[in-house]
């Protein structure tokens, strides 16, 4: 799978919309870019996933560039229970390999 | 709802005893579940994988007789820590693959805190 990197921490302020980068300049074309997030003491939730088109749903928006090099996840309106570890995972579409983390963005949302 | 249970949520163990960790399914068949831990501040670390019907699957560094994997059935695997240390306190999290539900995301179970005193 291709490695990504996002940097380590970010703050938003409650309300605003919460904009974290991902860069995976090695993703091969049949890797799909998924995202989840990891509340303090829980397991990790599953947010989205896109190939090369802008996906949407009821949690985030997630944004790849053209070249597929890099992507954003966007929470529109952060809120507080946002607060958490959020890791974009590169890999091929087949579910039945285990995800590979990385060490993930930290996203503070701030009252 | 959650589709993957993980019991207990904490557990607290003396040194030289062993834990076991339940890890299922809820609604959906799953052939093949991963467990991982993580240590404080740190990311999760793929352990080994499940596989219903055969030997589990170990990452390099994990002691195979140390943490035992057994895949029961179709909805349950189990991790057990035997002789636990101090050491081994850490967040154990265990997931089953969606595909097994028609998903490609993976489901993850609560986590299972250990502290082993």
């Amino acid at each position: 799978d291709a490695k990504t990197t996002q940097p380590t921490s970010m703050d938003c302020a409650e309300g605003r919309a919460a904009n974290l980068p991902c860069n995976h300049s090695t993703i091969s074309g049949n890797e799909y870019v998924y995202w989840y997030r990891q509340i303090h003491s829980q397991g990790p939730q599953y947010i989205i996933h896109g190939l090369k088109n802008n996906e949407t749903n009821e949690m985030a928006s997630l944004i790849i560039t053209e070249d597929r090099k890099s992507s954003t996840l966007i929470l529109p309106h952060a809120t507080l229970r946002d607060t958490a570890v959020y890791y974009c995972i590169v890999r091929g579409y087949s579910g039945n390999t285990p995800l590979v983390f990385g060490k993930g963005t930290r996203l503070s949302v701030i009252a | 709802g959650a589709v993957v249970s993980q019991h207990p949520s904490w557990v607290i163990c003396k040194s030289g005893t062993s834990v076991k960790i339940e890890c299922r399914s809820l609604d959906f068949q799953a052939t093949t579940m991963f467990w991982y831990r993580q240590f404080p501040k740190q990311s999760l670390m793929l352990m080994a994988t499940s596989n219903e019907g055969s030997k589990a699957t170990y990452e390099q560094g994990v002691e195979k007789d140390k943490f035992l994997i057994n895949h029961a059935s179709l909805t349950l695997s189990t991790l057990t820590v035997t002789s636990a240390h101090p050491e081994d306190s850490s967040f154990y999290i265990c997931s089953a693959p969606g595909q097994s539900k028609g998903n490609t995301e993976a489901f993850f179970g609560q986590g299972t805190r250990l502290t082993v005193v």
